[in-house]
């Protein structure tokens, strides 16, 4: 089946670390996003791709970086990660033309302490 | 600005009776209106959506409608089951992208 898949699944990290969480797609894609899940805030937006030569910065850009490395790569990294940036993080893939359902990958569970 | 406002942020419901939850929207342009469901440890997953050229519909128990003009739309779930218990999510589309609601917890008693 094709699918999103976001490695890893579970991270702790230190203040201050450099972490990438790393999203691959089999469904052919063009569209990518990487979402942040807080409890009471839903998906907000951090960065989206429309494809590998397009970034753009989302609600909450701050703090975080980018890399589309192939249609079906989409990376994120967090130059210094601080606590405020503990949350689960979702990656997802829409095709290429109009509004349409977007897939979500598993969801990566960051923690940094 | 880009938003999208979601009530209620709970709800509480006895299996069988009706849930609703509703939306509202910031940009007239918008027109597509997805609804995600996201079970404990899993990814948001698609339920239904609407696009802004109809008004209502429907799929088995649950329902979406769409008021263009007040710019709010709702999700219906009728004859609520344990299993529907989960986080909602509704988003609208601005531009080529989507935005989110803040989220519900629907809680099914039985």
């Amino acid at each position: 089946d094709a699918d999103v898949t976001q490695t890893p699944r579970n991270r702790i990290t230190k203040t201050g670390k450099r972490i990438m969480l790393e999203c691959s797609q089999t469904k052919g894609h063009d569209r990518m996003y990487w979402y942040r899940q807080d409890p009471g805030l839903g998906l907000r937006l951090i960065y989206y791709s429309f494809d590998v030569k397009d970034i753009n910065k989302g609600e909450i850009s701050d703090g975080y970086s980018v890399s589309r490395q192939a249609q079906a790569k989409f990376s994120l990294s967090l130059e210094s990660a601080i606590p405020n940036q503990t949350a689960l993080y979702f990656c997802a893939t829409q095709a290429g033309q109009g509004n349409t359902e977007a897939f979500f990958g598993q969801g990566t569970r960051l923690t940094v302490v | 600005g880009e938003n999208v406002e979601q009530h209620p942020s709970t709800l509480s419901v006895q299996e069988g009776d009706s849930a609703v939850i509703k939306c509202t929207y910031s940009d007239s342009a918008s027109n597509y209106f997805p609804w995600y469901k996201q079970e404990l440890g899993k990814r948001p997953q698609l339920i239904i959506d609407i696009r802004s050229n109809v008004g209502e519909k429907k799929d088995q128990r649950i329902a979406v409608t769409l008021n263009k003009t007040a710019k709010h739309f709702s999700l219906h779930i009728t004859e609520t089951q344990p299993e529907d218990s989960a986080v909602y999510f509704c988003a609208a589309s601005y531009g080529n992208k989507l935005v989110f609601g803040a989220g519900t917890i629907l809680r099914v008693k039985s």
